[in-house]
């Protein structure tokens, strides 16, 4: 079946503006996970969706950084005045949610953001 | 190209014994390479990371790999297994391009 997609696979915008990441988990996924990763560094977790709970936001680098999900599907991130430092590849990862044991994740191929 | 193989994909050990996942990468150029952990309903944890400085790398609880070039291998040990490490754990290299290219997770059970 369809794996988890993102889009655009590579974004170029300059300083200041605002983008949209938009990713699509896979379906019946009710977790959903975005992370950061800048040139050199590992995974960095940004945000946690799972079902109708309250996101777990604790990651946010900053209030620039926000995130939406429609129910159980599509999820956007967005990025506000963007800076320079905002530059890294940020990756979708979805799950099947199941409570207790291990949730595999699943995840996208990533966006590819440069700030100029 | 690059691409990394973890060896098992489950892994069952007794608490207090030692831990071994192992991983072996393929990269064209000199790779930055990545232990994860994941517990069940939590994001990714970064455990170490291996950027061409020192080839043993020592990660947070207790766990340290060894970056080996000529066996092109990065496993990840610990000495003595707490129930607390039982979760799913990412083997995960970076190119120069920062693509990064994930194991596909051992699961690592332990028994009390």
């Amino acid at each position: 079946g369809a794996g988890v997609s993102q889009s655009p696979s590579n974004k170029v915008t300059e300083k200041g503006k605002d983008v949209e990441l938009r990713c699509d988990p896979i379906s019946g996924h009710t977790a959903l996970y975005w992370y950061r990763q800048r040139l050199g560094q590992g995974l960095e977790f940004l945000i946690y969706f799972q079902g109708n709970s309250a996101p777990d936001k604790s990651g946010l680098p900053s209030d620039r950084f926000s995130a939406e999900r429609t129910g159980e599907s599509v999820s956007t991130l967005t990025i506000q005045r963007t800076q320079q430092e905002d530059s890294a590849v940020y990756l979708c990862a979805s799950s099947l949610g199941s409570s207790g044991g291990i949730d595999t994740q699943y995840f996208g191929p990533g966006t590819r953001l440069t700030v100029l | 190209a690059q691409s990394v193989t973890q060896l098992d994909s489950h892994v069952s050990v007794s608490e207090g014994t030692p831990v071994l996942l192992r991983c072996n990468y393929s990269s064209s150029y000199s790779p930055s390479l990545f232990w994860y952990v994941q517990h069940p309903n939590k994001g990714l944890q970064l455990l170490l990371k291996y950027t061409s400085a020192a080839t043993l790398v020592k990660g947070i609880n207790g766990f340290e790999a060894e970056f080996k070039k000529s066996e092109t291998s990065f496993h990840l040990t610990k000495p003595s297994a707490h129930m607390s490490d039982a979760a799913e754990y990412f083997c995960v290299v970076s190119d120069q391009g920062n693509n990064l290219f994930f194991g596909t997770g051992t699961r690592l059970t332990v028994i009390p």
